[in-house]
């Protein structure tokens, strides 16, 4: 059983341009969260997802942040516009039934 | 929010030697679990552990509910150890994993 997928592992974006991060869940899982960690912090919330559905975004910044997770298919999470402050470690979780979250090996994200 | 605070923030160790790592959360949770994130950024799952004592080899977990703490104890440490142990924990009925800001572990050979 393959576990958490995130791809890219590394994605180098100029100002202004857009990043879209991927997560393939476990098999079976419907329920997927996405974090960012800066260096040297923990893990931030950003927003927890069903299939086809945002159950909490909470954690997600108003304007340029986005994120889906279609019938088929994995989790995106987009950025539009990157500024150099969006430079981070963007994980994403999945579980089965929204109980012991899994994590991915995460997407770093360098602006330049 | 619920607030998470793990304490010590850094601990040194020689290998060998056993830690005790410590979770305080401010209010009542369902769901609690440890992770290590290796130097690589990976993060390992280490016990899902909302109530009670589980151990797997040379870590045991013990989470005690009602005093709104949970403890994870390393034992006979390895240079393999080294990395952040972060606690996070959930609470109501949709669990968000919220973290606290992790204990940062080196052992030395």
């Amino acid at each position: 059983n393959a576990g958490v997928m995130q791809n890219p592992r590394h994605l180098v974006r100029r100002r202004g341009q857009e990043a879209r991060l991927r997560c393939s869940p476990m098999k079976g899982h419907s329920h997927v969260y996405w974090y960012r960690q800066l260096p040297e912090e923990g893990l931030k919330f950003m927003v927890y997802l069903q299939k086809e559905n945002i159950i909490d975004e909470s954690g997600m910044p108003k304007e340029r942040f986005s994120a889906e997770f279609p019938k088929e298919g994995p989790s995106i999470l987009r950025i539009q516009q990157v500024v150099r402050g969006d430079s981070a470690a963007y994980f994403c979780a999945s579980s089965l039934s929204g109980a012991e979250a899994f994590f991915g090996q995460g997407t770093r994200l360098t602006v330049v | 929010g619920i607030q998470v605070e793990q304490s010590p923030p850094d601990l040194i160790l020689q290998e060998g030697a056993n830690s005790t790592l410590r979770c305080n959360f401010s209010d009542s949770v369902n769901n609690l679990q440890w992770f290590h994130q290796n130097p690589w950024g990976q993060l390992i799952n280490l016990f899902y552990i909302p109530s009670g004592t589980k151990q797997n080899g040379r870590l045991s977990a013990t989470t005690v509910a009602t005093e709104r703490y949970s403890l994870l104890y390393i034992s006979s440490s390895q240079t393999t150890d080294s990395g952040v142990y972060f606690c996070a924990v959930g609470t109501g009925g949709s669990y968000i994993p919220t973290f606290g800001r992790g204990t940062s572990l080196i052992v030395h050979p």
